[in-house]
C-alpha cells in the first residue's frame, strides 16, 4: 500500500533552517511527483511547491521562492523540503503529498504524509 | 484571503444532503481541473474528488463533484456523523504567480 512517512517534529529559532523528509513506499517512486503543503495552526492549506521525482524539476510557490528547496533521493525513495530564514509565521504542520500530473493544471494530491509540526520560536 | 472562495461553514442533519461551493476566476477554474479534499480533525487531508468530478477508488458515491464556469460544487448525500470535517477545494492558478491554490476551507457540521 502507498505510504508517505515524514520525519518528526522540529523546534527552530527565527532565522534558522529546517529540513523535513518524506519516505515513500508501496509504489514506483519516480512515477509520481511530490508536493509540499503546509497548514498554520487553525488555518487552511497552503501549497508550497512540487518536485518531479523523475528529473528533479521543481515548481515553487512564488511566495516562498528563494527560501525553499525541494530535493529527492531516488536511492532511498525519500523527498526533502528545506525552508530557510524561518520566521514565526512559518510555524505550521508540513505535509508531503504524492502528486498526479506533470503540469500544474493536472495536479492533484492522492496520498498524504502524516504531517510534521515545525515550531519557530525564540 | 484565499483565491478560491468557500463558505466558512455548512450544516445539515444525518441522512440529508449538503453542497459546498467553491468560487474562483477564469485564471484558475477557466481551463484547469478542480479537486476536493476532506480533512478529519487532527488528520492529514484526503483526496475526495479529482479532475472536477472523478472519485478515487474507495470513495463512496455519496460524494460527487461538479464544475461550471468559474465555480465548483462538492455534494455529499446520506450525511453521516463521520463526515464532520473540513473540506477544501483546490486548482491550479494560471495567473502571473502560477501557483496551486486552495480554498479557505468549509467546516461541515452534521447536527
Amino acid at each position: 500500500q502507498v505510504q508517505l512517512v515524514q520525519s518528526g517534529a522540529e523546534v527552530k529559532k527565527p532565522g534558522a533552517s529546517v529540513k523535513v523528509s518524506c519516505k515513500a513506499s508501496g509504489y514506483t517512486f519516480t512515477g509520481y511527483g511530490i508536493s509540499w503543503v503546509r497548514q498554520a495552526p487553525g488555518q487552511g492549506l497552503e501549497w508550497m511547491g512540487w518536485i518531479s521525482t523523475y528529473n528533479d524539476n521543481t515548481n515553487y510557490a512564488q511566495k516562498l521562492q528563494g527560501r525553499v528547496t525541494m530535493t529527492t533521493d531516488t536511492s532511498t525513495t525519500t523527498a526533502y523540503m528545506e525552508l530557510r530564514s524561518l520566521r514565526s509565521d512559518d510555524t505550521a504542520v508540513y505535509y508531503c503529498a504524492r502528486t498526479r500530473g506533470y503540469s500544474g493544471y493536472e495536479y492533484y494530491f492522492d496520498y498524504w504524509g502524516q504531517g510534521t509540526l515545525v515550531t519557530v520560536s525564540s | 484571503q484565499s483565491v478560491l472562495t468557500q463558505p466558512p461553514s455548512v450544516s445539515a442533519a444525518p441522512g440529508q444532503k449538503v453542497t459546498i461551493s467553491c468560487s474562483g476566476s477564469s485564471s484558475n477554474f477557466g481551463n484547469n481541473y478542480v479537486s476536493w479534499y476532506q480533512q478529519l480533525p487532527g488528520t492529514a487531508p484526503k483526496l475526495l474528488i479529482y479532475e472536477n468530478n472523478k472519485r478515487p477508488s474507495g470513495i463512496p458515491d455519496r460524494f460527487s463533484g461538479s464544475k461550471s464556469g468559474t465555480s465548483a460544487t462538492l455534494g455529499i448525500t446520506g450525511l453521516q456523523t463521520g463526515d464532520e470535517a473540513d473540506y477544501y477545494c483546490g486548482a491550479w492558478d494560471s495567473s502571473l504567480s502560477a501557483n496551486w491554490v486552495f480554498g479557505g476551507g468549509t467546516k461541515l457540521t452534521v447536527l
